[in-house]
C-alpha cells in the first residue's frame, strides 16, 4: 500500500541550529516526492520537489533534501533554523490512480518549534 | 497571478446539516483536488475535478460530493454533518488532467468547518 510516515510528531531546534526532518515512503513505483509547510492559518505551501535527475534538491527558504531510492526516504534538511520556520511540515508522494488522476499522500506531519 | 481562495475561512454547523465550501482556482489552472485535514493530521484527498467533471475520488462517503463550474472554481458539499467531518478543508489547483503523480498542487488556506 501506498504511504508516507513521518516518524518525529515534534522537533525543537535552537535558532541557528541545523535541522533535519525525516521522511519514509513506501510507493510501488518511480515517486514523485514532496516537501510542503504549512503555518498557523494557512494554507500548504510547496517547499521543494523531487521527480528525477539529481538526488539532492533545492528548494525555497534554504531547504533541500536528498532522495534516497535505496532507503525509501526523502529527508528535508536546512543548516541553519530561523525563528520563523516554526511551522508543520509534511512529506508526500504524489500517486498516479487507476481512471487517470493523481492524488498526495501525505504523511501525519512534524510540527518544528524553535528555542531563540 | 492570483492564487487559491476559499471561502468562509470558518464556519460552525450542527450535526445533521448541510455545508457549501467555495474555492477560486489559480489563475490558467484547469484541475481542481479537495483534501481533508483532521486535526492533527496529514491532508487526505476526496476528490479531484477536471472539465467540470469527478475524475477520481478518495476514501469518503457519497455525502461528500462537489461541483467544477466553466471557470474551474469549485465546490464542497457535504451533508448530513457527523461530528467527525470536523476539519480543514483544503482546496488545491493544478494545470492539466492531473495524469500525473507529477502534478504540481496550489493549496488555498483552507476552510475550517466545526461540528457541533
Amino acid at each position: 500500500a501506498q504511504s508516507v510516515t513521518q516518524p518525529d510528531i515534534h522537533i525543537t531546534v535552537s535558532e541557528g541550529a541545523s535541522l533535519e526532518l525525516r521522511c519514509n515512503y513506501s510507493y510501488g513505483a518511480t515517486p514523485y516526492l514532496f516537501w510542503y509547510v504549512q503555518s498557523p492559518g494557512q494554507g500548504l505551501q510547496l517547499l521543494l520537489k523531487y521527480f528525477s535527475g539529481d538526488t539532492l534538491v533545492q528548494g525555497i527558504k534554504g531547504f533541500e533534501a536528498e532522495f534516497k531510492r535505496s532507503q525509501s526516504s526523502f529527508n528535508l534538511r536546512k543548516p541553519s533554523v530561523h525563528w520563523s520556520d516554526a511551522a508543520e511540515y509534511f512529506c508526500a508522494v504524489g500517486a498516479n490512480e487507476p481512471g487517470g488522476y493523481n492524488k498526495l499522500i501525505f504523511g501525519a506531519g512534524t510540527r518544528l518549534a524553535v528555542h531563540p | 497571478e492570483t492564487g487559491v481562495t476559499q471561502s468562509p475561512t470558518h464556519l460552525i454547523k450542527t450535526r445533521g446539516q448541510q455545508v457549501t465550501l467555495r474555492c477560486s482556482s489559480q489563475s490558467g489552472h484547469n484541475t481542481v483536488s479537495w483534501y481533508q485535514q483532521a486535526l492533527g493530521q496529514g491532508p487526505q484527498f476526496i476528490f479531484q475535478y477536471y472539465r467540470e467533471e469527478e475524475n477520481g475520488r478518495g476514501n469518503f462517503p457519497p455525502r461528500f460530493s462537489g461541483l467544477q463550474f466553466p471557470n474551474y472554481s469549485s465546490e464542497l458539499n457535504v451533508n448530513a454533518l457527523e461530528l467527525d467531518d470536523s476539519a480543514l478543508y483544503l482546496c488545491a489547483s493544478s494545470r492539466g488532467q492531473g495524469k500525473t503523480g507529477a502534478n504540481v498542487l496550489t493549496f488555498g488556506a483552507g476552510s475550517r468547518l466545526t461540528v457541533l
